[in-house]
């Protein structure tokens, strides 16, 4: 039963600090999702690539986050400087070229103090 | 741009009774209507989809409902068990090419109380 997975499960940092989350999406699927859940924001998408190129990104704070796709099977999250409001669970998500069910990974809950 | 709106965002119900969860949507091009189910700490997991080309679409004890020409769609669970406790969320994936792009509702939390 293929699987999105995430690392870390858990991280804490201090503010300021850089963070990295990482995404192996579902093998031979092209499409990845970024999402952020908060309790007052629901599931809001950050970023999404296709084919490992960004479709839209609009909705990450471009000064302070990034999203890459290193390779087909690694999608990458970073923040740097880390706040806060940052604070919430971070949800990877893939689809196949059909592109329209999505498979959420476990999240990296992010704690920044 | 799209735009989902969900309702209830809490909902109580007793074992055995039926639950129903309403979504409406701003796009009149979207196609494709998922509804994911997220346990307390889990991730969201697909439970049942509608396409634009159908009306409703059973699942043992959960079934979707689209109405097109009002743009809302719902959620139906017969014989709700205390397992079904969790929150719900609808999408509709915008009509503007196939990009797979989802936007979410705001979710409904649910408790089957035993």
């Amino acid at each position: 039963d293929a699987r999105v997975t995430q690392t870390p499960r858990d991280k804490v940092t201090e503010m300021g600090q850089e963070v990295t989350m990482r995404c192996q999406p579902i093998l031979g699927h092209n499409t990845v999702f970024w999402y952020r859940q908060t309790m007052m924001q629901g599931l809001e998408l950050l970023a999404y690539f296709r084919n490992r190129a960004p479709l839209d990104d609009s909705g990450m704070p471009k000064d302070r986050f990034s999203a890459e796709m290193p390779d087909a099977t690694l999608a990458t999250l970073k923040i740097q400087p880390s706040e806060p409001r940052d604070s919430a669970v971070y949800f990877c998500a893939s689809a196949d070229r059909w592109g329209e069910t999505q498979y959420f990974g476990p999240g990296t809950r992010l704690l920044v103090l | 741009g799209e735009n989902v709106e969900q309702h209830p965002s809490t909902l109580s119900v007793q074992e055995g009774d039926s639950a129903v969860i309403k979504c409406t949507y701003s796009d009149s091009a979207s196609n494709y209507f998922p509804w994911y189910k997220q346990e307390l700490g889990k991730r969201p997991q697909l439970i049942i989809d509608i396409r634009s080309n159908v009306g409703e679409k059973k699942d043992q004890r959960i079934a979707v409902t689209l109405n097109k020409t009002a743009k809302h769609f719902s959620l139906h669970i017969t014989e709700t068990q205390p397992e079904d406790s969790a929150v719900y969320f609808c999408a509709a994936s915008p009509g503007s090419g196939n990009t797979g792009k989802l936007i979410f509702g705001q979710g409904t939390t649910l408790q089957v109380k035993p």
